[in-house]
């Protein structure tokens, strides 16, 4: 079983259409939750960091973290084409420790 | 706030050269920056631990005498692909770790990538 588990997709969707991408973990010392956002042959763009539980808003995305039930998500809100990108998620145990990757969802999100 | 380079973002060059790398943070210092390989629809997979003014520190499988990690500064860091071959052909991004406060202690930063071909 991998640390991190991720729906690679794709994920197709309406534009405006409200989108949940979704991650679980099994390590429970990871602490530190990133969302990135990766267009083609591009570097990942840092979307969302969050420490610990709970949610946090940005704009048009949040971020959701749940400890307990080791899950976060990010919803996309009023979701447009240029949306349309591979989306990861990362974490981390802290104390500089390395970022442990999902696979990242490929997001379409179609006019 | 927070931008990492890479330099250069494309490059293409004969079996048994060896070509660099630069990843540079231009608005914060990085003490700690990572490289990264990616291979198509997959996701990243790091390579090595750079640490401003020692030895990097590499992930198992990854050969230190081939892929050569200098960190000299603290908003540089460079790759060099020693004698490439073509499996060496691949995206290569680095990031640099965030210091504590607005950019966040435990995020990465991640530069634009550079693409390598090797004929």
């Amino acid at each position: 079983q991998k640390e991190v588990e991720q729906d690679p997709g794709p994920l197709s969707v309406p534009e405006g259409a409200i989108v949940s991408l979704n991650c679980t973990y099994s390590n429970s010392a990871f602490q530190y939750f990133m969302w990135y956002r990766q267009y083609s042959r591009k570097g990942p763009e840092l979307l969302m960091y969050t420490y610990s539980s709970g949610n946090k808003e940005d704009g048009r995305f949040t971020a959701q973290v749940d400890k307990s039930s080791k899950y976060i998500s990010l919803f996309i809100r009023d979701s447009q084409p240029s949306d349309s990108a591979t989306y990861l998620c990362a974490m981390s145990a802290g104390g500089g420790n390395k970022l442990t990757f999902g696979t990242g969802t490929q997001l379409k999100v179609e006019l | 706030g927070a931008v990492v380079s890479q330099h250069p973002s494309w490059v293409i060059c004969k079996s048994g050269t060896s070509v660099k790398i630069e990843c540079r943070s231009l608005d914060f210092q990085a003490t700690t920056m990572f490289w990264y390989r990616q291979f198509p629809k997959q996701s990243l997979m790091l390579m090595a631990t750079s640490n401003e003014g020692s030895k990097a520190t590499y992930e198992q499988g990854v050969e230190k005498d081939k892929f050569l990690i200098n960190h000299a500064s603290l908003t540089l860091s460079t790759l060099t692909v020693t004698s490439a071959h073509p499996e060496d052909s691949s995206f290569y991004i680095c990031s640099a770790r965030g210091t504590s406060g607005r950019l966040g202690a435990d995020t990465q930063y991640f530069g634009p990538g550079t693409r390598l071909t090797v004929l």
